[in-house]
């Protein structure tokens, strides 16, 4: 079974307008992190906002918000008055294990999302 | 801060060469973590060095091996090249301790293997 799952091969926004990316993930573990990277043409993966099991709140990085619904498994990106250069290939990852200090990293297929003016 | 620094960028070998790709973490960094891109196969995890040693491993052959030195730089060898190997790897640097929240990739090594 896949550990991360994302649904939408690719995605279309306007400009200014908001988009959510979903997510969804499976593991037995308690303690687990889950990350959204961004990958542009040039192929470097940009970092963009981390949520941890055990957190209560909702992570939140500048116009990035991920929207984290435990019971459901899901770890939903929202990009906030989306911009041109937010267009790129949008990665889920997950990382299991907290305590163990292990970086392994499954990653989902990814999201392309195009923004258009 | 310095960034995680990957070379070559870009590389070019024939079937049955041996690729030795370098990975300098942030420093402070202690685990270096590889991964393959392709677009078949998406990102998968090669290995994990942390201080030294191999701390995790993911399902690939033998041909492909690491190693990581006292100053956290790593370097991953893939020997008798094949033209599936051909792919964007890239590598991860973290603290490598529990609770770590930030993993920061680099720019990548792009492998052609014709």
């Amino acid at each position: 079974a896949q550990k991360i799952t994302q649904t939408q091969p690719g995605m279309f926004v306007q400009e200014k307008e908001a988009v959510t990316l979903d997510c969804t993930y499976d593991t037995s573990d308690p303690s687990y992190g889950l990350f959204w990277y961004k990958q542009p043409s040039s192929g470097e993966m940009i970092f963009l906002i981390y949520q941890g099991s055990y957190d209560q709140q909702n992570a939140t990085e500048g116009r990035y918000s991920l929207n984290f619904q435990k019971a459901r498994k899901s770890a939903n990106l929202v990009i906030s008055a989306s911009q041109l250069g937010d267009s790129a290939m949008y990665f889920c990852a997950m990382r299991e294990g907290r305590g163990s200090g292990y970086s392994t990293l499954t990653f989902g297929k990814g999201t392309m999302l195009l923004v258009s003016p | 801060k310095a960034g995680v620094t990957q070379t070559p960028r870009y590389l070019i070998k024939t079937r049955g060469q041996q690729v030795t790709l370098s990975c300098s973490p942030i420093s402070g960094h202690r685990s270096v973590s590889w991964y393959q891109q392709t677009p078949g196969q998406g990102l998968q995890f090669l290995f994990e060095y942390f201080s030294e040693t191999q701390r995790n491993k993911g399902n690939f052959p033998g041909r492909f091996s690491g190693r990581q030195f006292s100053n956290s730089r790593s370097e991953m060898n893939v020997s008798t090249l094949e033209l599936g190997d051909s792919a964007l790897y890239l590598c991860a640097s973290s603290s490598g301790l529990a609770g770590e929240n930030e993993q920061f990739f680099g720019p990548g090594t792009r492998l052609t293997v014709l």
